[in-house]
């Protein structure tokens, strides 16, 4: 059964550097999302991107984040300049299409920021 | 605003019990409905989704009830394992967009 899969797994930062989380979604999907879950919290919305573009964002999204298709099988998170706060379960999901709804997550990155 | 209110925080059954969760939305405009599993370290899985065009949906185990007028749903787990023993997020969304995710119903199934 296809997955979503996430790399690396742990990803351990000082505060202030730039990290990139990667993700490969479902090969057919054609929408894609990044989830954040801090320890012990409610899943919440980062952003989402289709079409090469970002489609929706919250408020947590801010300028401090980035994400890109940098090919036609990677999604990936860019945050610029990390935080204590930013320290996360991060969770990628994609989908078939807005008709399908379903969201598929992938096993997600744990970043901490030291 | 909390888009999604979810109880209870935990939840304790002996093995063949039937938890409940409950979950309440605010948004009208929500059209589907899903309810993801996770278990420690690993993320989100689907269980089981409904749209506000019926009232139930079961599948194997697991069955969404779903009451448009008072804009709530609920997770039923019929004769529940140690193997339930899991955290549950109810979640909602319109149109594909972003999901709306509930603060999520620790279950523990005692054998």
């Amino acid at each position: 059964e296809p997955e979503v899969t996430q790399t690396p797994s742990h990803q351990v930062t000082q505060m202030g550097q730039e990290v990139i989380l990667r993700c490969v979604p479902i090969s057919n999907h054609l929408y894609f999302y990044w989830y954040r879950q801090i320890l012990g919290q409610k899943v919440e919305f980062l952003v989402s991107f289709y079409n090469n573009e970002i489609s929706e964002k919250s408020e947590i999204f801010d300028d401090q984040f980035s994400v890109e298709r940098p090919d036609g099988s990677n999604f990936t998170l860019k945050i610029r300049s990390t935080k204590l706060e930013d320290s996360a379960m991060y969770f990628c999901a994609s989908s078939e299409g807005r008709a399908s709804d379903t969201q598929y997550f992938g096993p997600g990155t744990r970043l901490t920021v030291l | 605003q909390q888009q999604v209110k979810q109880s209870p925080q935990s939840l304790i059954v002996q093995k063949g019990g039937i938890p409940i969760i409950n979950c309440a939305y605010e948004n009208t405009a929500f059209d589907y409905f899903p309810w993801y599993q996770q278990f420690p370290g690993k993320g989100p899985a689907l269980l089981i989704a409904i749209r506000p065009d019926v009232s139930e949906k079961k599948e194997g185990r697991f069955t969404i009830s779903f009451n448009k007028s008072a804009k709530q749903f609920s997770l039923h787990i019929m004769d529940s394992q140690p193997g339930d023993s899991a955290t549950y997020f109810c979640a909602a969304s319109k149109a594909g967009n972003q999901f709306y995710f509930g603060t999520g119903t620790s279950l523990t199934v005692i054998p």
